[in-house]
């Protein structure tokens, strides 16, 4: 079965620095890969997603994110994060078939002014 | 520009009592996936459903859970005899294509569960 660890419970950040946010997971093949963010009190947003081609993806809100097969990992990335980006971010994979998204234990960001 | 929408918002209930979640899919989504986040958790997958039909129930408790995705009207977590430790939040996801596709879900802003 697949799994995802991020190892990072909490990271803060002060506004205007950049951000990376670590994510590898564990499957046989390649999956299908995600990142969302979850802000307080509510529902979880895709910022972005990886299922084939270019290693390097785009999101929304400015971020970005780059697989790397040999390392089985998928690191979110932001060059300047912003106050408003404080919140919990999760990564998951996807592996097709009838189970779903298996998710991380979440990344919770704390932004410095 | 109706998301999945997940009612109540918030519920409170007494040890023993029942707990009814629902969720309405986005319009056109007729896969329904229902997950679990306890405190400083991630999300744990509970199960899969699609109209009438339950796909994967692998991550449901044995005991006191079920869910239904009926033909119409939304798709509902039922929880009997509420426990302390099912306090949580609730997350609805749903997907167009099913998990044939790569998986990727919308979800709804929860139902945050506490048992007093």
């Amino acid at each position: 079965a697949q799994s995802v660890t991020q190892p990072d419970i909490h990271i803060t950040v002060s506004e205007g620095a950049s951000l990376e946010l670590r994510c590898n997971y564990s499957y046989g093949a390649t999956p299908y890969l995600f990142w969302y963010v979850q802000s307080p009190g509510q529902g979880l947003q895709l910022l972005l997603k990886y299922f084939s081609g270019d290693t390097l993806v785009q999101g929304i809100k400015g971020f970005e994110a780059e697989f790397k097969r040999s390392q089985s990992s998928f690191n979110l990335r932001k060059p300047s994060v912003h106050w408003s980006d404080a919140a919990e971010y999760f990564c998951a994979v996807g592996v097709g078939g009838a189970d779903g998204l298996t998710f991380g234990k979440g990344t919770h960001l704390i932004i410095q002014p | 520009n109706a998301g999945v929408m997940q009612n109540p918002r918030h519920l409170v209930r007494r040890r023993g009592q029942e707990a009814r979640l629902r969720c309405s899919p986005m319009k056109g989504h007729s896969h329904v996936y229902w997950y679990r986040q306890l405190p400083e958790e991630g999300l744990k997958f509970m199960v899969y459903l699609q109209k009438e039909n339950i796909i994967d129930e692998s991550g449901m408790p044995k005991e006191r859970f079920s869910a239904e995705f009926p033909k119409e009207g939304p798709s509902i977590l039922r929880i009997q005899q509420v426990v302390r430790g099912d306090s949580a939040a609730y997350f609805c996801a749903s997907s167009p294509f099913g998990t044939m596709n790569t998986g990727e879900l919308f979800f709804g802003e929860g139902s945050r569960l506490t048992v007093l």
